[in-house]
């Protein structure tokens, strides 16, 4: 069965970083692109970042370009995102989940929940 | 990227069909045919429901069909059921989300 649980979320200030985590299992990790996709209050879905399978290659929405920073380490199955300087309006869920190419999701972990205090 | 464009809100009765539309550009949904679907209930996690414009994962009921037409996508599903009552999104690579519909089952 495959498994992503995401950890790390939190209440931070705002100007403050946070580092999610998601441990992945009941894939071959290793071989799959993986991103980050958050959902503000009451809002919709919105992919933030995504790695490839070696790390090689990273991709950002523009919002969080040179304060996100997103990465893995395949020999824990995990995948990370750091966030640095955050803002009130990256207050959301931010779900992990395997991207089975060309921006398809077709597994999620439950989301943790990041609020940024003004 | 924009977001791509859906209704707020479509509703339908048991048993009835609906289709969400979901509208882009030739640069998104009209240059790929890598359209995908989810659906979300109230504090869950989205599900994958339809990819590829119109292939549907394992365990997915055939009552959900895609198809796509230029630069706009849809989603039918037909024979409604009271647990098909979610919030749907599409996403397009190469990359953003539609803004989202809440499908009411009346």
């Amino acid at each position: 069965e495959v498994q992503l649980v995401e950890s790390g979320g939190g209440l931070v200030q705002s100007g403050g970083s946070l580092r999610l985590s998601c441990a992945a299992s009941g894939f071959t990790f290793s071989s799959s692109w993986m991103s980050w996709v958050r959902q503000g209050p009451g809002k919709g879905l919105e992919w933030v970042a995504k790695i490839k399978q070696d790390g090689s290659e990273k991709n950002y929405v523009d919002s969080v370009k040179g304060r996100f920073t997103i990465s893995r380490d395949n020999a824990k199955n995990s995948l990370y995102l750091q966030m640095n300087s955050l803002r009130a309006e990256d207050t959301a869920v931010y779900y992990c989940a395997r991207d089975k190419g060309w921006q398809t999701f077709d597994y999620w972990g439950q989301g943790t929940l990041v609020t940024v205090a003004s | 990227q924009s977001a791509l464009t859906q209704p707020r809100s479509v509703s339908g009765s048991p048993g009835q069909s609906v289709a969400i539309s979901c509208t882009g550009t030739s640069s998104d949904v009209g240059g790929y045919n890598y359209v995908s679907w989810y659906q979300q209930h109230p504090g869950k996690a989205p599900k994958l429901m339809i990819y590829d414009v119109s292939k549907r994962p394992s365990g997915v009921p055939d009552r959900f069909s895609g198809s796509k037409s230029g630069n706009t996508a849809s989603l039918t599903i037909s024979g409604l059921q009271a647990e098909d009552e979610a919030d749907y999104y599409c996403c397009s690579f190469p990359g953003p989300f539609g803004g989202g519909t809440k499908l009411t089952v009346l």
